[in-house]
């Protein structure tokens, strides 16, 4: 079975641009969740979704959004980057919320 | 506010030894505790569980402990092996509020397993 895979895996922006991050979680996975990872802060929730609907999400500014599409598929957007919001975004599936997450290779950002 | 917390940054073993990763919570509606290992540039990869409703489980060389009165949960990993080496994360959810779907993830412990 394949795992969670994320596109693109390297992503170069400058300050006060948009990114749009790609999810395919593992067949059959429902729930998807974003993480972010910087050296400073560890790994930061995002949000979570489960059948389009957002579940949870963490303190993050809205900035960053989210969907979920009907194939459970996922993406996550940064409006108006900050130089700050470089990281590894992880994305993580599982078969439904309080089943045990598996993650993807993640997307690592840099913003100049 | 972290809510899972590994203080030690850092454990050097030798091969053959045993490993013993440390964690500490303080969310007493955490009630499912994972273990993943993470090599720089990628992401975490599922190693072990357990539910709160038990004290311990296995998976070949991995075991985790956990202690609910305490908050406070261990890996053990033995024999260590070289392979080994890599940054292990201990992380908690639960099953509602703002718990629900959601991971806390403690700093890491950057396990050194030498010849």
């Amino acid at each position: 079975k394949a795992g969670v895979t994320q596109t693109p895996r390297y992503l170069i922006k400058t300050r006060g641009q948009q990114v749009t991050l790609s999810c395919s979680p593992i067949s059959g996975h429902r729930s998807v969740s974003w993480y972010q990872q910087t050296p400073g802060q560890g790994l930061q929730f995002l949000f979570e979704y489960f059948s389009e609907t957002q579940r949870n999400k963490g303190n993050f500014p809205g900035r960053f959004s989210g969907r979920q599409f009907s194939n459970s598929r996922s993406e996550m957007n940064v409006s108006t980057l900050e130089l700050g919001d470089s990281a590894l975004y992880l994305c993580a599936s599982s078969k439904d919320t309080t089943e045990t997450q598996y993650f993807g290779p993640g997307t690592r950002l840099l913003v100049l | 506010d972290q809510q899972v917390k590994q203080n030690s940054p850092s454990l050097s073993v030798q091969e053959g030894r045993i490993s013993i990763l440390n964690c500490d919570y303080t969310n007493s509606m955490f009630d499912y505790f994972l273990w993943y290992k993470k090599y720089p540039a990628e992401g975490p990869t599922f190693l072990i569980s357990i539910s709160s409703i038990k004290d311990k489980n296995e998976d070949g060389r991995f075991t985790v402990f956990l202690n609910k009165s305490a908050k406070h949960l261990s890996l053990h990993i033995v024999p260590s092996q070289p392979g080994d080496s890599a940054v292990y994360f201990c992380a908690a959810s639960g099953r509602g509020g703002s718990t629900l779907g959601r991971l806390y993830f403690g700093r890491g412990t950057q396990l050194t397993v030498w010849p």
